[in-house]
């Protein structure tokens, strides 16, 4: 079984700032994948980031990066510089070979 | 690359009819395909897993009977509504999985079901 919490429903950064989401997760897997999606009003899920739980160097994607702590259970994304365009419901995600479970999501909002 | 296309993207529909949704793979082959239901201001919840050639596998609570799913070919899912209720009223995502790449799935647009 597998379970995601994202404790932050709503989260504000001013434009150029950095801003962290948190995400906690549970697995009974000993091999998974974390992920991090992008909602965009569109409903469109665009995936941000993705990180293979054996690995221990954090993914990074451009403004985008993790901060895994396996033994914590943790997977944070930090988004830098924060641009008009990141605002959005970010999921985080968590899955094995089989299915993924998602996070209740956090709504970024950036301010101008 | 790995895009996927949903249709239709919205869907009105009467009580008591059946309505199906199409979730296509457009450039790469998905062994497996997911649909999941998002309500407003909610969490995307999976309803079922579509594997090509092979009946589907529901979650816990989903009704089979209720929500028919064929995955005849390596691009295509459908997902049929039957005997549509307005609590049948949501958003309905499709994802398709490239076997092999990082278990990422690629998602579909959407399709926005209203039952009046």
């Amino acid at each position: 079984a597998q379970t995601v919490t994202q404790s932050q429903p709503e989260m504000s950064v001013q434009e150029a700032e950095t801003v962290t989401l948190s995400c906690t997760y549970d697995t009974s897997e000993s091999d998974y994948y974390l992920f991090w999606y992008k909602q965009p009003p569109s409903r469109q899920m665009i995936l941000v980031i993705r990180q293979e739980a054996y690995k221990q160097q954090n993914a990074t994607e451009n403004r985008f990066s993790v901060n895994f702590q396996k033994a914590a259970k943790s997977f944070s994304l930090k988004i830098s510089d924060s641009q008009l365009g990141d605002a959005a419901m970010y999921f985080c995600a968590s899955g094995g070979y089989q299915k993924v479970t998602f996070g209740t999501g956090t709504k970024l909002q950036v301010i101008p | 690359g790995a895009v996927v296309s949903q249709h239709p993207s919205r869907v009105i529909c009467k009580s008591g009819t059946s309505v199906k949704i199409e979730c296509r793979s457009l450039d790469f082959q998905a062994t497996t395909m997911f649909w999941y239901r998002q309500f407003p201001k909610q969490s995307l919840m999976l309803m079922a897993t579509s594997n090509e050639g092979s009946k589907a596998t529901y979650e816990q609570g989903v009704e089979k009977d209720k929500f028919l799913i064929n995955h005849a070919s390596l691009t295509l899912s459908t997902l049929t509504v039957t005997s549509a209720h307005p609590e049948d009223s949501s958003f309905y995502i499709c994802s398709a999985r490239v076997q092999g790449a990082y278990n990422e799935q690629f998602f579909g647009p959407g399709t926005r079901l209203t039952v009046l």
